[in-house]
């Protein structure tokens, strides 16, 4: 069981680069987010599904996208990356948002050059 | 006013201390809570559900009161290996994240 599965792990860009980060799970869990977490910091929500073709924004969207065409797969966009978006960025899923806890991917290392 | 509010420490503990953290919640229609802990550059993992009654985990004690609007986790023998990040996380439209509390097991 694989569980929640990010990638990449470490990734370095230059100022205005486009990305994807990856995020899929294997455990058939409807909720699904992203959270970036700079040095010292808390966790801070950028965006999270409820299900297939639903998202929703955190509390710091701009800058990100994300879709969610499948159960098992939530990309996170970067457009056109600055150097204020180096951070940690997790990847969590969960069965429901009511009840159930959530479990993280280990995590991308992202720097913007 | 944030959704869940966090004591940020740092607690410095000898090991063998009986240690507790507090967090306060906003919205009183929570409806799950959980303790996390967050090693150093690593994901959060699950330490432990809270549930109303209170639950305990060997060395780990949770509990939940909803009239006050808190929760607290107590860890009793500390052991080096303890020493880590401690989130505390509320349910509503989303999962609230308390921004931790640092916690060093001493020798």
């Amino acid at each position: 069981n694989a569980g929640v599965t990010q990638t990449p792990k470490f990734q370095v860009l230059k100022t205005g680069q486009s990305m994807t980060l990856q995020c899929a799970q294997d455990m058939n869990h409807e909720y699904m987010s992203w959270y970036r977490q700079d040095p010292g910091m808390g966790l801070r929500l950028i965006h999270y599904s409820v299900g297939a073709g639903i998202t929703d924004q955190g509390e710091v969207p701009n800058g990100y996208n994300v879709s969610r065409s499948t159960t098992e797969d939530f990309p996170l966009r970067l457009l056109s990356a600055a150097p204020s978006q180096t951070s940690v960025y997790f990847c969590a899923s969960s069965r429901n948002r009511e009840h159930q806890p959530q479990h993280f991917g280990d995590g991308t290392r992202l720097s913007i050059l | 006013r944030k959704e869940v509010e966090q004591d940020p420490g740092p607690f410095n503990v000898p090991e063998g201390a009986t240690v507790a953290f507090n967090c306060t919640y906003s919205n009183s229609a929570s409806q799950s809570f959980f303790w996390y802990r967050q090693d150093c550059r690593k994901e959060p993992k699950l330490l432990m559900s809270v549930y109303s009654s209170g639950n305990e985990d060997g060395r780990f004690t949770a509990q939940l009161n909803r009239a006050s609007q808190y929760i607290s986790l107590l860890i009793r023998d500390s052991k080096l290996s303890d020493s880590a990040t401690y989130l505390c996380v509320v349910t509503g439209n989303q999962f609230y994240f308390g921004t931790g509390t640092s916690l060093t097991v001493i020798p």
